[in-house]
């Protein structure tokens, strides 16, 4: 089973709107990423928070992570049509090393 | 800095067919990994690799292997393809540093379509 569940598995949105997406996991972590996917790429990094963290910002994304319900959510705000694309998020479970867990995605489309 | 580089960019392979898929890195990163995307799946750890010389299995590693004679390379085998083989592979890589979960850099991918 996968340890990262998104929850919605796709959103659509109007440009200008916030989205928000979220993701659950099972188990312990050293730290939870988000990564972006475009149609047909590649996926890109966009932010990592760790265990001892409770929120991050980077530009117009805000993650927070709530260790105690193993739940994490992704905030863009102020969307645009560029954010269109697939959003995963990644987990690095305690004594796992340098390896990732990635959960299922989020299929977002942002419209004009 | 081209980053992490995959080829071939797409391949059709028959079943029982064997191919290589090659992933090149220049950013001295020590580990390496081999993924597989399917629909509705999520990316899934094929095999990885701790540094030059070394490999490891990672969740689903059956019917491929690897090999990481140099640094900068990873490549991930397929002996005889099977439909069940159609996906798209990305390669990625990280440094060392803390060997708690770092950011990983992907490649682009390859689609591969077994018949």
């Amino acid at each position: 089973s996968q340890q990262g569940e998104e929850d919605p598995q796709a959103l659509s949105i109007q440009e200008g709107e916030n989205a928000t997406m979220n993701c659950s996991y099972k188990t312990s972590i050293n730290n939870l990423q988000w990564y972006r996917q475009n149609s047909g790429r590649g996926l890109v990094h966009l932010i990592l928070i760790r265990s001892n963290e409770r929120e991050k910002h980077s530009g117009r994304l805000r993650v927070t992570l709530d260790t105690s319900k193993k739940s994490s959510s992704l905030l863009i705000t102020a969307s645009r049509a560029a954010d269109t694309a697939s959003y995963f998020c990644a987990t690095a479970l305690t004594g796992g090393g340098n390896k990732l867990t990635f959960g299922t995605g989020t299929q977002l489309k942002v419209e004009l | 800095n081209a980053g992490v580089t995959q080829t071939p960019k797409f391949r059709v392979l028959k079943t029982g067919q064997s191919m290589t898929l090659l992933c090149a890195q220049d950013m001295n990163h020590e580990y390496m990994y081999w993924y597989r995307q399917d629909p509705g799946m999520g990316l899934r750890l094929i095999h990885y690799s701790v540094g030059e010389g070394t490999t490891a299995k990672g969740e689903v590693p059956d019917g491929y292997n690897v090999s990481r004679l140099k640094k900068q390379n990873f490549l991930l085998g397929l002996e005889s393809a099977a439909p069940s083989q159609t996906s798209v592979y990305f390669c990625a890589s990280t440094p060392r540093t803390s060997g708690r979960g770092e950011t990983q850099y992907f490649g682009p991918g390859t689609r591969l379509l077994v018949l």
